[in-house]
């Protein structure tokens, strides 16, 4: 199957800073990723749809202005959490479609996510 | 709104026949999927519905009523290795995932 690879897999930042999280899509070309946040014991909520050379467009209750997305080539969509404090300490998943019309999403590995 | 239930825990046994279910009230409906997740790592594709009936992959179906909002996942024949968080999710719309909560199964030799 596709391959989307999501780096890291884990890391720990102090309040304050900001986290870079990178989605690659290994062996196809992704137009659209998405991003899930799962806080433990809880199912996976989408965060936002990410666009190739658009803006993202986010779920309710989600800020914008926190959780930056940029989608700046077909491969490759990043997810900054901006100013982080413990509460967004989670783990992060992407996931993109390897063709147009598939239904099988493909996930990232995660990224763990402590705020300290 | 969207809901989507599903048992919390299950514990079954080595060799054993275990079902998990769904049910869903949703505005928009493109399939049930099914979801293995072990700790930690990212959910990995099982099986999916679009219509009704019984889908069948090796140890694993998955069967849908869409009158009913309901689906299953029934996994046969069950291994320690199945230990894993089974996730539920209704796609809407082309793209758009809403997952269930989750069931945790525990396999016991």
């Amino acid at each position: 199957g596709a391959v989307v690879s999501q780096h890291p897999s884990r890391v720990i930042c102090k309040s304050g800073t900001s986290v870079k999280i990178e989605c690659r899509s290994l062996d196809f070309q992704a137009t659209t990723m998405f991003w899930y946040r799962q806080f433990p014991k809880q199912s996976l909520m989408l965060m936002a749809t990410s666009n190739e050379g658009s803006k993202a467009t986010y779920e309710q209750g989600v800020e914008k202005d926190k959780f930056l997305i940029n989608h700046a080539s077909l491969t490759l969509s990043t997810l900054t959490v901006t100013s982080a404090h413990p509460e967004d300490s989670s783990f992060y998943i992407c996931s993109a479609y390897d063709r147009v019309g598939s239904t099988e999403a493909f996930f990232g590995q995660g990224t763990r996510l402590t705020v300290v | 709104g969207q809901n989507i239930d599903q048992p919390t825990e299950m514990t079954a046994t080595e060799g054993a026949i275990v079902q998990i279910n769904c049910t869903y009230q949703t505005s928009g409906f493109n399939g049930l999927f099914w979801y293995q997740q072990h700790a930690g790592e990212a959910p990995t594709f099982l099986s999916y519905n679009v219509l009704d009936g019984l889908e069948e992959k090796g140890r694993f179906s998955s069967f849908l009523s869409r009158s009913k909002g309901y689906s299953y996942l029934l996994l046969k024949e069950l291994q320690m290795k199945d230990s894993a968080s089974y996730l539920c999710a209704v796609l809407r719309g082309t793209y758009k995932y809403i997952f269930g909560t989750g069931t945790r199964l525990k396999v016991l030799a």
